[in-house]
């Protein structure tokens, strides 16, 4: 059974970097599957961050893309989040989540988030 | 990008009522549509993909249908763990969006 889980600095200053890991155990990072950071800031919906495939491709939500850097590292089963320059704006409960190709790409397996204040 | 619009963005009802949650997408996504169960501080949980096809271990009373921009989440028995917030997400464009969410309550 695939679990992943979130972790990282709970507290950020302003315009420095938030970074955050997702390590997925039970199984291995896999061709079939993509991974994704998502999202929520409090009482708010659900906003796609951008995913990584296993060849290390990713796709970027246009609205952040230039301050966003999604990695992998098979050898740890890690897939990483940094996004540059935050502001308050970027304080939400951020998600890792597995997308299946066969299961037409839905979110299949979420990790149980983690919470990121921006302030100083 | 493509806008999903979900209404109602609320709704009251009883226990054992049957409700419909509506999405529309902004543009023809065939059946690329999913939906997902949110509980308070919980992550949320995959109901449906596809339009229809039940996530294993999905009880039968939810339902999916629709393709193309008109698709119909239905919940036919509503049980007490159902009151929740529940979103649709496509999967056929990047960026991938979510519509804004429905909070079922209990009336």
């Amino acid at each position: 059974q695939v679990q992943l889980q979130e972790s990282g600095p709970g507290l950020v200053k302003p315009s420095e970097t938030l970074s955050l890991t997702c390590t997925v155990s039970g199984g291995s990072i896999s061709r079939d599957s993509s991974w994704s950071w998502i999202r929520q800031p409090a009482g708010k919906g659900l906003e796609w961050v951008g995913r990584i495939y296993d060849s290390g491709s990713t796709n970027y939500n246009p609205s952040l893309k230039s301050r966003v850097t999604i990695s992998i590292d098979m050898a740890k089963n890690q897939l990483s989040l940094n996004l540059s320059g935050a502001t308050g704006a970027d304080t939400a409960v951020y998600y890792c989540a597995r997308a299946m190709s066969r299961a037409f790409g839905a979110f299949d397996i979420w990790g149980q988030g983690t919470e990121v204040t921006v302030s100083s | 990008d493509t806008q999903m619009t979900q209404s109602p963005s609320s709704l009251s009802a009883s226990v054992g009522d049957r409700v419909t949650i509506t999405c529309r997408p902004s543009q023809n996504i065939l059946r690329y549509l999913n939906w997902y169960q949110q509980q308070p501080g919980k992550a949320p949980q995959l109901l449906i993909y596809g339009a229809a096809t039940l996530q294993v271990g999905v009880p039968s009373r939810f339902s999916g249908s629709g393709s193309g921009t008109n698709f119909t989440l239905t919940i036919s028995s509503l049980q007490p763990e159902d009151f929740a917030t529940y979103y649709c997400q496509q999967s056929f464009t990047t960026p991938r969006t979510f519509g804004q969410g429905t909070k079922l309550e209990i009336k």
